[in-house]
């Protein structure tokens, strides 16, 4: 079975620093991974996913996140955070050949500081 | 695309009575949804996976007789909560996968209904 875990509940950042948020998992098959955010009160946007191909996928607001299978990652990165990047984001996996559920990891809350 | 819709978005019910969650797929078809709990400032729990036409699939913990899945047509599934108490009290989320989007395992997020029971 998957699972996930990400470092960090609540990560801070400057206005304009760099974001990174730590996502690692397990899958006993090529895994599917996706990261998502999450506003106050609100369903999931997904950011990005991988499933297959290039290890570094680009998302949307300028965030990015790289695959590494050695690692087991999937952190994610946006090179300058913006006060609208506050919310929750959460890491999931999916067992890529015949898995259809997710597994999202607990979560972490992202804090921008002016 | 891929638009999910849920109705309605927050809903307040007393002890004791049922309550009916909608979540529709508006711009593609599903032959698959999820249903998801969150607890606050936590993640989100698969509470069963739903395909039209057939029951639907609970995972372990999920009492089947308190969370009525129902999935009758390929853009509308409902979940209903019966004799809600109020430790059912959540944000109950779902997700529908679309049939073009089976490779890719991307599911569509709906906005989330609060339900609070007094």
């Amino acid at each position: 079975a998957q699972s996930v875990t990400q470092l960090g509940s609540h990560v801070s950042v400057s206005e304009g620093a760099l974001v990174l948020l730590r996502c690692n998992y397990s899958s006993s098959v090529p895994p599917y991974l996706f990261w998502y955010v999450q506003y106050p009160n609100q369903g999931l946007q997904l950011l990005l996913k991988y499933t297959t191909g290039a290890t570094l996928v680009k998302g949307i607001n300028g965030f990015e996140a790289e695959f590494k299978k050695s690692e087991t990652s999937f952190h994610l990165t946006k090179p300058s955070a913006h006060m609208s990047d506050a919310a929750e984001y959460f890491c999931a996996v999916s067992e890529g050949n015949y898995g259809q559920n997710f597994v999202f990891g607990p979560g972490t809350r992202l804090s921008v500081l002016p | 695309g891929a638009v999910v819709s849920q109705h309605p978005s927050r809903v307040i019910c007393k002890s004791g009575t049922s309550v009916k969650i909608e979540c529709r797929s508006l711009d593609f078809q599903a032959t698959t949804m999820f249903w998801y709990r969150q607890f606050p400032k936590k993640s989100l729990m698969l509470m069963a996976t739903s395909n039209e036409g057939s029951k639907a699939t609970y995972e372990q913990g999920v009492e089947k007789d308190k969370f009525l899945i129902n999935h009758a047509s390929l853009t509308l599934s409902t979940l209903t909560v019966t004799s809600a108490h109020p430790e059912d009290s959540s944000f109950y989320i779902c997700s529908a996968r679309g049939d073009t989007h089976r490779l890719t395992y991307e599911q569509y997020f709906g906005p989330g209904t609060r339900l609070t029971v007094t």
